[in-house]
């Protein structure tokens, strides 16, 4: 079944030690996305890719970075986490060609602790 | 400034009722409006979407209605299960370039 993959599904890293969570689809979407979702809150996007092109939300911290070496890759990392880093990380796509009524299609998820 | 609110107190119905929930929005003119649910520890998955000139939408149990004047979107499961036991989410695509923002959605909870 096409899908979206994420890796690995929980993750513990240190205070200020670099993190990289990957996600990986068999749909051949155009998008990808990167939420981010703390407990009991909506999921909060903090950048996405149009193909190749980057698109950064405006309140996403520097410390998160994103690649797209590929059609079927994502990779979020985290430079530096802090504790309020914590969270579920959300990799999704959608087709990107119905722009006016795209939905998404979302992986299992990452959930990141920091010590 | 801008909202999307869905009621964050849990909602909890017997098994065999309808259940509604309630999606407001403020200072948005979307396009189409989404509904997903979310299990515990699990990505969201898409169940609807509407679009502004529709009133009204099906599917099997659900049914989705958007009132672009009220700027509110009400989500009904008919006949309700304690498999539809889950967080479900509004989603607006407020800019309409397909970038979502979603609610913090409401938690259902259909007791046996």
């Amino acid at each position: 079944d096409a899908m979206v993959i994420q890796n690995p599904r929980y993750q513990v890293t240190q205070f200020g030690k670099p993190v990289t969570l990957s996600c990986s689809q068999t749909l051949n979407h155009n998008v990808m996305y990167w939420y981010q979702q703390k407990s009991s809150q909506a999921p909060k996007l903090l950048f996405h890719y149009y193909d190749k092109d980057f698109n950064n939300e405006a309140d996403t911290p520097d410390n998160f970075q994103s690649r797209r070496p590929n059609t079927s890759f994502c990779f979020l990392d985290i430079r530096s986490p802090g504790l309020g880093d914590a969270a579920m990380y959300l990799c999704a796509t959608s087709s990107g060609l119905a722009v006016m009524a795209d939905t998404q299609y979302f992986g299992p998820g990452t959930r990141l602790t920091v010590l | 400034s801008q909202k999307i609110e869905q009621n964050s107190e849990a909602l909890n119905i017997q098994e065999g009722k309808t259940a509604t929930l309630t999606c407001n929005y403020t200072n948005y003119s979307p396009a189409y409006l989404q509904w997903y649910r979310q299990d515990p520890g699990r990505g969201p998955v898409f169940l609807l979407l509407i679009r502004e000139n529709e009133k009204e939408k099906r599917k099997e149990r659900l049914k989705v209605t958007f009132d672009t004047t009220l700027k509110q979107s009400l989500f009904h499961i008919t006949a309700s299960q304690p498999a539809d036991s889950a967080t479900y989410l509004c989603a607006l695509d407020v800019s309409n370039t397909g970038k979502l923002i979603f609610g913090q959605g409401t938690t259902l909870q259909v007791k046996p």
